[in-house]
């Protein structure tokens, strides 16, 4: 089962601007990754937050986490052109200790218009 | 230059016929994966293996089979393709294990891209 959803499933918006994406889940995590993909490629690791952590930033990204309410944001700031992908949000839910599994999210279009 | 690598990137073929798809990391990686790409269905987790002779199923293991004789390697075999198997596969790897349960960040391969006919 889908242990990660992403909100909204497009998103377009004007350079400059700021962008913002959701997660929801539904089990128990240990940590909650977010990783970036342009059109048909791997895709590439952004940022981890850890379930004893609240907020992290990188760069333009700053990333939230609600634990009681099961869900993240993902924040970015002053968006370019180059932000256009796919972002996807990946569980790393609590299941005891043989249960290494990453479980993703159908993801985030977001457009970036110049 | 550290990376993950995958071959072939493009494959076409027909329905039974048995083929592998290779990855290889050059990172020194415990942690290893492999995953499917569909169109609304998101990305779905098929094996991952823990270290050497360490596999274990994912989401989607049905009609996969996969080996780890070597830390840096972990082909994802399919023994007899379907036109189901059409997909974009990647495969992954990852270093840091928090305690028990836990997977870290994860490196992704360029992907290939399966037709099954």
């Amino acid at each position: 089962s889908q242990q990660g959803e992403e909100d909204p499933q497009a998103l377009s918006i004007q350079e400059g601007e700021n962008a913002t994406m959701n997660c929801s889940y539904k089990t128990s995590i240990n940590n909650l990754q977010w990783y970036r993909q342009n059109s048909g490629r791997g895709l590439v690791h952004l940022i981890l937050i850890r379930s004893n952590e609240r907020e992290k930033h990188s760069g333009r990204l700053r990333v939230t986490l609600d634990t009681s309410k099961k869900s993240s944001s993902l924040l970015i700031t002053a968006s370019r052109a180059a932000d256009t992908a796919s972002y996807f949000c990946a569980t790393d839910a609590v299941g005891g200790g043989s249960n290494y599994k990453l479980t993703f999210g159908k993801g985030t279009l977001l457009t970036v218009n110049p | 230059e550290a990376q993950v690598t995958q071959n072939p990137r493009y494959l076409i073929t027909v329905t039974g016929k048995k083929l592998t798809v290779t990855c290889s990391q050059n990172m020194n990686h415990e942690y290893m994966s492999w995953y499917r790409q569909d169109p609304g269905l998101g990305l779905r987790q098929i094996y991952y293996s823990m270290n050497v002779e360490v596999t274990d199923k994912g989401d989607v293991p049905e009609g996969y089979k996969v080996s780890r004789k070597e830390k840096r390697n972990f082909p994802l075999i399919l023994e007899s393709p379907s036109p189901n198997q059409t997909s974009l596969y990647f495969c992954a790897s990852s270093s840091r294990l928090y305690g028990a349960g836990e997977v870290y960040e994860q490196y992704f391969g360029p992907g290939t891209r399966l037709t099954v006919t």
